[in-house]
């Protein structure tokens, strides 16, 4: 089973400043089937990216996906107020999927 | 817009058997993405649990395969979960989820927290 380890655990920042959040895998992820996530408190996780670096349909071009292999990138170009949350990452491969264990994004 | 809604107990006993149900609206259960389940403990991260397709076909959890069991009811659109033997660590916020292209999941329910206690 693939481990994911999301850092930093937590990140503050300021809105319109620029957040970087980083996912480590233990193997290589297959394909680069690796997805990222978005929580606020009391919802459901919010789809972001897939395969990477795509972006979901409906997600502002702010955020951004990168990466290959075992290192992942998720970047939020420039913070809006309602950023601040809770992301994960997640992988897929062997039919088993993985959740990073997250990072807060906070002000 | 694809709609998921858990419906469970709310609080299950140590050692009973959890049973949950998604229903799935604005979009057929039939229309060939698989179906899963995810849970989040209070304060924790998130872990998949298992998934299931239309026909039937499953694939689960290692750490849960032995508690687990998923089926779908096509006529009500409509997917479910068994775990048995739950324990305090069961503890968590269920949630049912569509994935797409087999490796994410894209439309989630609002979640239903299931107890554990007695």
């Amino acid at each position: 089973e693939i481990v994911l380890t999301q850092s930093p655990g937590t990140l503050s920042l300021s809105p319109g400043e620029r957040a970087t959040l980083s996912c480590r895998a233990s193997q290589t992820v297959r394909n680069n089937y690796l997805g990222w996530y978005q929580q606020k408190p009391g919802q459901a996780p919010r789809f972001l990216i897939y395969a990477a670096s795509s972006r979901a349909t409906g997600i502002p071009d702010r955020f951004s996906g990168s990466g290959s292999g075992t290192d992942f990138t998720l970047t939020i170009s420039r913070l809006e107020p309602e950023d601040f949350a809770v992301y994960y990452c997640q992988q897929y491969g062997s039919s088993v999927y993985t959740f990073g264990q997250g990072t807060k994004l906070e002000i | 817009q694809v709609q998921l809604q858990e419906s469970g107990p709310g609080l299950v006993k140590p050692s009973e058997t959890l049973s949950l149900t998604c229903a799935v609206s604005d979009s057929s259960i039939s229309s060939g993405f698989y179906w899963a389940w995810i849970r989040q403990p209070p304060g924790k991260g998130l872990e998949w649990i298992g998934s299931i397709y239309h026909t039937g076909v499953t694939y689960y959890n290692p750490s849960l395969k032995s508690r687990l069991t998923m089926s779908v009811d096509t006529s009500k659109n409509q997917f479910s979960l068994k775990l048995t033997s739950m324990t305090a660590a069961d503890t968590a916020v269920y949630y049912c989820a569509r994935t797409l292209y087999d490796y994410y999941f894209d439309y989630w329910g609002q979640g239903t927290l299931i107890t554990v206690s007695s």
